[in-house]
């Protein structure tokens, strides 16, 4: 079946703008996550969702930044007023249940340039 | 807080050799260990998932092992190949309540024909 996708795969935009990017998740899972890569690290987290609720936003580095997933599927990264510094690419995964011991499937990115 | 460490940060070897990529991690405390594999200017393909309840797992030429009470874990490519050029993330699971993975910076792996 189809994996994880997300749109745009590219987006430039201007400091101070605002952009969405969003995630489609495996049909069926019911658990999503949102990382951050910059370049040359590691992935970092960002946010979870089970279901509509995010049950864990630990990682959204400030107020700027804010996801939802209204019914349980796609989701949506919202970024106001951009810094150069959120300049990365945004990774989806979801995972079948969120479990502990379940295996998460990665998206293939949706790379932010803010200039 | 969990931190994951990957050692080498590069590593250059000539085909068909046999490797050894590291993982530390700090926190034993882990529900599994997540093998990626990662290609220039794209996501994150999975390769290998072992459980903390595991010792290893396998697919292929590729082997990984856990030793949870230690806060280790190494990705075998047997074999290697050109097309096993990437960058390689190892990244834990943890406990407690958390839901996130948390990743090493990768070993980027070139294999020379």
């Amino acid at each position: 079946g189809a994996g994880v996708s997300q749109t745009p795969s590219n987006k430039v935009t201007e400091k101070g703008k605002y952009v969405e990017l969003r995630c489609d998740p495996i049909s069926g899972h019911t658990a999503l996550y949102w990382y951050r890569q910059s370049l040359g690290q590691g992935p970092e987290f960002l946010i979870y969702f089970q279901g509509t609720g995010a049950a864990d936003d630990s990682g959204l580095p400030n107020d700027r930044f804010f996801a939802v997933r209204p019914e349980g599927s796609v989701s949506t990264l919202k970024i106001q007023r951009t810094e150069r510094g959120d300049s990365a690419v945004y990774l989806c995964a979801s995972s079948p249940s969120g479990r502990a011991y379940d295996e998460q499937f990665f998206g293939p990115g949706t790379r932010l340039t803010v200039l | 807080k969990q931190e994951v460490t990957q050692i080498p940060a590069a590593l250059s070897v000539p085909e068909g050799e046999n490797l050894v990529l590291n993982c530390s991690f700090t926190d034993s405390a882990i529900y599994n260990l997540q093998w990626f594999r990662q290609d220039p200017g794209k996501g994150l393909t999975s390769l290998l998932l072992i459980q903390s309840s595991q010792r290893e797992q396998t697919s292929g030429r590729l082997n990984a092992s856990l030793d949870k009470s230690s806060g280790r874990s190494t990705l075998y490519i047997a074999a290697s190949q050109p097309g096993d050029s990437a960058t390689y993330l190892c990244a834990v699971h943890s406990g407690a309540g958390s839901y996130q993975l948390t990743f090493g910076k990768g070993t980027k792996l070139s294999v020379i024909p």
